[in-house]
């Protein structure tokens, strides 16, 4: 099984800030890496794609990278709204996989 | 507009069973692979199944493997999920989710609202 490990658990940060969320998977798995964000009582949205495609109607400060085991999700000037936890899933091995996630929250 | 709407989720006792379903709409049903990911409460995301979008091919986590069964009615758009011998770490709000095409493959690229599973006596 492959382990996903994000890091930081938890960071609170100033509006305007920008964020950035590693993601580090236990093998290589490509770009086989996607992004969700959950806010409070709703179920998952997908926010990025396979490591850095990007999502029609995911505003654009929302953009990622990297490929192979280690991954970054980066939030360019956090809004209010960004609240919420992040998680990323890898679809290179069975079983599917998720970070234990990162709760972002407002100053 | 795709729509996922799940029910039949409720409170059970251990060892019971329950089956849950997820109504489908929006997009081509049977085009799209289809799973299930649950979340215990305050914990993160765990995939539970996954159905390609023939019904021909299944996987499942270990932790519901002989215990769970997934299957789809693509004349009914919907997708099922029957759960037995039902244990309190199976507690947990069931979503179910699309891929974008008929294999188990990439992203989710929609989640329903879920639909909560509560195992206790």
């Amino acid at each position: 099984e492959i382990v996903l490990t994000q890091s930081p658990d938890f960071q609170s940060v100033t509006p305007r800030e920008k964020v950035t969320i590693t993601c580090r998977a236990s093998q290589s798995i490509g770009s086989s890496l996607h992004w969700y964000q959950q806010k409070s009582h709703q179920s998952p949205k997908l926010l990025i794609k396979y490591a850095s495609q990007s999502i029609s109607g995911v505003p654009s400060r929302f953009s990622g990278s990297g490929s192979g085991t280690d991954f970054t999700l980066t939030i360019n000037s956090l809004e209010a709204e960004d609240a919420a936890t992040y998680f990323c899933h890898q679809s290179s091995n069975l079983p599917r996989t998720f970070g234990q996630g990162t709760k972002v929250e407002i100053k | 507009e795709v729509q996922l709407l799940e029910s039949g989720g409720g409170l059970v006792q251990p060892g019971g069973s329950l089956r849950l379903s997820c109504a489908a709409s929006g997009f081509t049903f049977s085009n799209c692979a289809m799973s299930w990911v649950r979340q215990a409460p305050g914990k993160g995301l765990e995939w539970v199944s996954a159905i390609s979008g023939s019904g021909d091919n299944t996987y499942y986590a270990d932790s519901v493997k002989g215990r769970f069964t997934i299957s789809r009615d693509n004349s009914k758009n919907t997708l099922y999920l029957q759960m037995n011998s039902l244990r309190a770490d199976d507690t947990a709000v069931y979503y179910c989710a699309k891929w974008v095409g008929g294999a188990v493959a990439g992203p989710f690229d929609y989640w329903g609202q879920g639909t909560p599973v509560t195992v206790s006596s």
